[in-house]
Order: C-alpha cells, then sequence, then structure tokens
C-alpha cells in the first residue's frame, strides 16, 4: 500500500538557522504529494501541495520539489523564525478510490530565539 | 472564515462509555467530509470518508471503536466507544473525492478526548 516516510521526528533549531525536513513516499502512479503544518493547539492546514514530477510547491518561505526519481518531497526553508515552531506532515493522496490519505509521521520543529 | 465547527471541543470519557462527536460544514463547496484520529503520539489517521446523507460506516482501531454517519449535507457525527487511550478526532472536508487531485484535506478544531 502507499506510504509516507518522514525521517525526521524532532528538530531543533535556532532563528535564521537553515531547514531540511525529509519525506519519502511510495505509491503507484503519480500522487499528489502535501505539506501541513499543525501550529499547537489547532488542526492541520495545508501549506502546499505538488501533483507532477519536478513541480515545486512553496508558501510562507517553505519550498519542495516533487522529485519521482528518487520519491522524494523533502521540506526547506532558508531562514526559520521563532513562530515556524510547529509539527510538520507529508502527506499524499493517490488517484484511486480505494486509497485513503496517507500522512507521514509527523516532524516537530522547535525554533529557539 | 471557518470551514467547519466541531462539538465538543473536549470531553473526559469514562472508561466503557461511548461519546457523541458533532461536526458541522460551513461551506457546501467541500462536501466530501472525513474523520481522522491522532493519537498521542501526534499521528494521523484518515477513519472515513462518507458523502451522502445516510452514509454510515464502522471501523475498530487498537485504542477504539468508530462509528460515523453522515447525518445531512452539513453534518457528520461519530461515536467512539470502548475508547483505551487518549486521541484527538479531526473533522475535515475536501472539493472532491478521495485521490483527486486537488484533495486537500481542510481540517476542523478537533475534539480532545481524554479516558477517565
Amino acid at each position: 500500500g502507499d506510504s509516507v516516510t518522514q525521517t525526521e521526528g524532532q528538530v531543533a533549531l535556532s532563528e535564521e538557522d537553515f531547514l531540511t525536513i525529509h519525506c519519502n513516499y511510495s505509491a503507484s502512479g503519480y500522487p499528489t504529494l502535501f505539506w501541513y503544518v499543525q501550529y499547537p493547539g489547532e488542526g492541520p492546514q495545508l501549506l502546499f501541495r505538488a501533483s507532477r514530477d519536478k513541480e515545486k510547491g512553496s508558501s510562507r518561505g517553505f519550498e519542495a520539489t516533487y522529485d519521482k526519481g528518487t520519491t522524494s518531497f523533502h521540506l526547506r526553508k532558508a531562514s526559520v523564525q521563532e513562530s515556524d515552531s510547529a509539527v510538520y506532515y507529508c502527506a499524499l493522496s493517490a488517484r484511486n478510490n480505494n486509497n485513503a490519505p496517507r500522512f507521514g509521521a509527523g516532524t516537530k520543529l522547535s525554533v529557539k530565539p | 472564515v471557518t470551514l467547519l465547527e466541531q462539538n465538543p471541543r473536549w470531553r473526559l470519557v469514562p472508561r466503557g462509555q461511548a461519546v457523541n462527536l458533532r461536526c458541522i460544514l460551513k461551506n457546501s463547496q467541500y462536501p466530501w467530509m472525513s474523520w481522522y484520529q491522532q493519537d498521542l503520539q501526534k499521528q494521523l489517521q484518515w477513519l472515513f470518508t462518507l458523502r451522502s446523507p445516510g452514509d454510515k460506516e464502522v471501523k475498530s482501531l487498537p485504542g477504539a471503536d468508530y462509528l460515523a454517519t453522515r447525518v445531512t449535507d452539513t453534518e457528520l457525527r461519530l461515536q467512539v466507544a470502548n475508547m483505551s487511550q487518549g486521541r484527538t478526532l479531526y473533522c475535515t472536508c475536501s472539493a472532491d473525492q478521495l485521490g483527486g487531485g486537488y484533495a486537500e484535506q481542510f481540517f476542523g478544531p478537533g475534539t480532545r478526548l481524554t479516558v477517565l
């Protein structure tokens, strides 16, 4: 079945550090890939998505590029802020009515001022 | 703009007792409504997607049994029974069916359940 793997469970950075959160997926065909962010006390919300190979999604300084060759969709940000502290989820949605949306385990980002 | 309203927002559940949750859709452009659970380790898991009034589904997962009902075009319910570990239940809505290219899920604020 389809699956999403996030390597980092927790990431601790200081403001202005560079961020990378790794996401690899396993799915047939061309799934749509997503990054969601969840702030404390709230439900997850979409950061951005990408639907085809080499497509770049971006929002609020975060970006990720759909790479079918390496089955990856790594999240990056050049300079993090304390307000970016949250849990980040990589997810996929496949073009198959039997496949439920799959979420990665989440990565908790903590940014110190 | 809030797309989804969930109630209650939190509940203490005596062990062995069932609890009923409601979700109200505020925008009919996103008629595909779903339930997700988030466990204490923050793992999100899809439970159900129900589109039409009268649709019902049941599911048993480690730690809880679920019965979901699409009551009307704007109301989705979830009964949680035999819960042994706390969790948060999120209602979501989407513009198209699972598997659609733009199947973004809009999440509600969640209902946090704690086992007594």
